[in-house]
C-alpha cells in the first residue's frame, strides 16, 4: 500500500530565509509521481510541484525546489527566500502511474509553515 | 477563465440528515475527483468521475455517493449523516482522466459541520 509520510507537524522559518519540508514515502509501484500542495486558510489546495519516478533531474518551480532521492524514498520540498505569504499548511502526495492512467492522490498529514518576519 | 468552484461553501446539517455538495470543474474538464479532509483522518480521497462514469473510489461506506452529469458537473450526497461526516470537502477538475498533474486543480471547498 501507498503512504507518505511528513515528521514535522509545524516549522518556523525568517523571513528571507530557506526553509526545507520533509516527506517520506512507501510504495511498490515502479511508476509514480510526487506532488507538493500549499493549503492556506483558505482552504483551497495550490499545487507547487510535481517529480516524476523516473525523472533524472530534482524539479524547481520558481522559489520552489523538490529535492528526490529515490532510493531513500523521500521527496523534501525546498523553499527559497521564504516570505510571509508562505506561511500555510504543506502537504506532500503521491499517485501511482499504471497504464497509460493515474490513480488518485495520497496525502501526508501536512506539515504547518509558519515564516516570522 | 474561472476556476473550480464549490456550492455552497458552508453548511451546517443535523445527524441524520442529508445532504448534496456541488463542484463545477473548470470549462473543458471532464474529470472530477472528491476528497474528505478532516483533522484526524487528513485527506483522503472519495472518489473520481470522468464523463460520467465512476472511475475510482475510496474506502467509504455506501453514505457517500456521487455522480456526474454530461456538462461534467458533479455533486456528491451523503446520507444518514455522522458526527464525524463533520469536514471540508474538496473538489478538483482535470481535462481527463489520469491526466498531466498540472492540470489538475481544487476548489476551495465545502465545509460541513454536523451537529
Amino acid at each position: 500500500a501507498q503512504k507518505i509520510t511528513q515528521t514535522q507537524p509545524g516549522m518556523f522559518v525568517q523571513e528571507k530565509e530557506a526553509v526545507t519540508l520533509d516527506c517520506t514515502y512507501d510504495t511498490s509501484d515502479p511508476s509514480y509521481g510526487l506532488f507538493w500542495y500549499k493549503q492556506p486558510s483558505s482552504g483551497e489546495m495550490i499545487f507547487l510541484i510535481y517529480q516524476g519516478s523516473y525523472d533524472q533531474q530534482n524539479a524547481t518551480e520558481g522559489r520552489y525546489s523538490l529535492n528526490f532521492q529515490k532510493a531513500r524514498k523521500s521527496a523534501n520540498l525546498v523553499i527559497s527566500a521564504s516570505q510571509l505569504g508562505d506561511s500555510a499548511m504543506y502537504f506532500c502526495a503521491m499517485r501511482r502511474n499504471y497504464g497509460g492512467s493515474q490513480g488518485n492522490l495520497i496525502f501526508g498529514k501536512g506539515t504547518k509553515l509558519s515564516v516570522k518576519p | 477563465k474561472a476556476g473550480v468552484t464549490q456550492t455552497p461553501r458552508y453548511l451546517i446539517k443535523t445527524r441524520g440528515q442529508q445532504v448534496t455538495l456541488s463542484c463545477s470543474p473548470i470549462s473543458g474538464h471532464r474529470s472530477v475527483s472528491w476528497y474528505q479532509q478532516t483533522p484526524g483522518q487528513g485527506l483522503q480521497f472519495l472518489f473520481e468521475y470522468f464523463s460520467e462514469t465512476q472511475r475510482n473510489k475510496g474506502n467509504f461506506p455506501g453514505r457517500f455517493s456521487g455522480r456526474q452529469f454530461s456538462n461534467s458537473r458533479s455533486e456528491m450526497n451523503v446520507s444518514t449523516l455522522e458526527l464525524g461526516d463533520s469536514a471540508l470537502y474538496l473538489c478538483a477538475s482535470s481535462r481527463q482522466a489520469g491526466t498531466d498533474p498540472h492540470e489538475q486543480y481544487f476548489g476551495p471547498g465545502t465545509r460541513l459541520t454536523v451537529t
